[in-house]
């Protein structure tokens, strides 16, 4: 099965920041990585797929970034409602598996 | 638009059986394939399997942890996925979240899922 590990598992940021999120896959994936936004008590919600393409409808203050092994999330500007847990996810090969997470507190 | 509603959930003892049904609707159903993933409280996402559509013969995948006890199905007639669940254990105790693969092969509508306890 093909590991998938986010860094750091949590973070504190200011209104305004930039922050980045990293996700990294046990082997090569190509370009076949998701992310995801959850917000407690709510069900996932897509932001990027294929490592870089934004979702419909998604704030083009998030951006996706990688190819391979090695992959990061990007929230140009955070603002209070960006409070939420991210997960990546690799859809390269069967098992499907997400990393464990990354909890961004404001 | 697109909506997907779970229910079937509840307090099960461990050995025991349950079936959760996802209703879906605002979009083609038979089209697409679809997913179950769950989530053990406080933890992180864990995907369960996959259904394939009619086109590709509704084949199934599973995660190694479910494989042999769960069950993937799907009725399009219905707009609707089910997940058998037999065997149940402790640790399947989760929200589980059925959810429409699209054709990049992410995940990109989730239903709020519904929570399966499995507790003597």
């Amino acid at each position: 099965d093909i590991q998938m590990t986010q860094s750091p598992s949590s973070l504190s940021a200011s209104v305004g920041d930039r922050v980045t999120i990293t996700c990294r896959a046990s082997q090569g994936i190509g370009n076949n990585l998701g992310w995801y936004q959850q917000k407690p008590g709510k069900a996932p919600k897509s932001l990027i797929y294929a490592a870089s393409s934004l979702q419909s409808g998604v704030s083009s203050k998030f951006s996706g970034s990688g190819s391979g092994t090695d992959f990061t999330l990007t929230i140009s500007s955070l603002q209070p409602e960006d409070s939420a847990t991210y997960y990546c996810q690799q859809y390269n090969s069967y098992p499907v598996t997400f990393g464990g997470g990354t909890k961004v507190e404001i | 638009e697109v909506q997907l509603v779970e229910s079937g959930g509840g307090l099960v003892q461990p050995g025991g059986s349950l079936r959760l049904s996802c209703a879906a609707s605002g979009f083609t159903f038979s089209d697409h394939y679809m997913d179950w993933v769950r989530q053990a409280p406080g933890k992180g996402l864990e995907w369960v399997g996959r259904i394939r559509n009619k086109a590709n013969s509704y084949t199934t995948k599973y995660a190694a942890s479910v494989q042999g006890r769960f069950s993937i199905s799907r009725d399009d007639s219905k707009n609707s996925l089910y997940l058998q669940m037999n065997s149940l254990e402790t640790d399947d105790t989760a929200v589980y979240h059925c959810a429409r693969v699209s054709g990049n092969y992410v995940l990109d509508f989730w239903g709020q899922g519904t929570l399966v306890t499995v507790s003597s």
